[in-house]
C-alpha cells in the first residue's frame, strides 16, 4: 500500500507570493492533518480535515488555509509569504478523525524556503 | 498548548545502552502514541497503549503508562546508531506534539 505523498518536495518562493502544498493519503484514509514544523517552534498543529470538512484548527493566521477533496486528497494554502513561514510542512492521514485508536502516517514533508 | 510533553529534551548514550524518554500529558486520554523522526522526515509511529493497559512491548521498545500520574515513557533497549532520531508523543485527544526527545546513539 503507498504512503502518504507530498507534492512538492522542496519549495522556494519569495515574501509576498502565496503557494498551494498537496497531501495524498493512504487509500482508504479520510483523515488529514497538516503540521509546520521549524527549529525554533518544533511541530505545530496546523489544521485536520476529516470527510472535505475542517474538524481541528491550530493556533495559525487565516493566511494559512486548507481544503480536502472527495478522493480525500487534501492542499493547503499559504499567502502573503512571509520570512517566517520557511518550514518542514508535513501531512499525515489517519483512518479516523483525530486518531481514535487510528495513528498518523505521515508523509516526508515539503521544505518550503521563503527569501 | 499541547498536550504531551516529552523529557529530557536530549539524551546521548553509547551504542547498547538502554535509552529512557518521559511524557507528561494534561488531561484524561483513550490512548497515548509515541512516533520517531529522523532529520528532515515524516514522523515513524512506533507504538499506542490504550488508557487500560500499563504496558506494552514492540521489539526494542516498551512503552509504560501511568494514568495516575498522567505520565508515559519510552523504553529502548540495546540501543543502535540507527536509532538516533527526535522521540515524540502524542494523545488521542490532542494531536499535538511536544519539542520532543533528540536521542544521539554514539558508536
Amino acid at each position: 500500500k503507498a504512503g502518504v505523498t507530498q507534492t512538492p518536495r522542496y519549495l522556494i518562493k519569495t515574501r509576498g507570493q502565496q503557494v498551494t502544498l498537496s497531501c495524498s493519503p493512504i487509500s482508504g484514509h479520510r483523515s488529514v492533518s497538516w503540521y509546520q514544523q521549524t527549529p525554533g517552534q518544533g511541530l505545530q498543529f496546523l489544521f485536520e480535515y476529516f470527510s472535505e470538512t475542517q474538524r481541528n484548527k491550530g493556533n495559525f493566521p487565516g493566511r494559512f488555509s486548507g481544503r480536502q477533496f472527495s478522493n480525500s486528497r487534501s492542499e493547503m494554502n499559504v499567502s502573503t509569504l512571509e520570512l517566517g513561514d520557511s518550514a518542514l510542512y508535513l501531512c499525515a492521514s489517519s483512518l479516523q478523525q483525530r486518531s481514535y485508536n487510528s495513528p498518523l502516517h505521515f508523509g516526508n514533508g515539503t521544505r518550503l524556503t521563503v527569501t | 498548548s499541547q498536550q504531551g510533553e516529552e523529557d529530557p529534551q536530549a539524551l546521548s548514550i553509547q551504542e547498547g545502552e538502554n535509552a529512557t524518554m518521559n511524557c507528561s500529558y494534561k488531561t484524561s486520554i483513550n490512548n497515548l502514541q509515541w512516533y520517531r523522526q529522523n532529520s528532515g522526515r515524516g514522523l515513524v509511529h512506533l507504538i499506542l497503549i490504550r488508557s487500560n493497559e500499563r504496558e506494552k512491548h514492540s521489539g526494542r521498545l516498551r512503552v509504560t503508562l501511568d494514568t495516575s500520574k498522567k505520565s508515559s515513557s519510552l523504553l529502548i533497549t540495546a540501543s543502535r546508531a540507527a536509532d538516533t532520531a527526535s522521540y515524540f508523543c502524542a494523545t488521542d485527544n490532542d494531536m499535538r506534539f511536544g519539542a520532543g526527545t533528540r536521542l544521539t546513539v554514539k558508536p
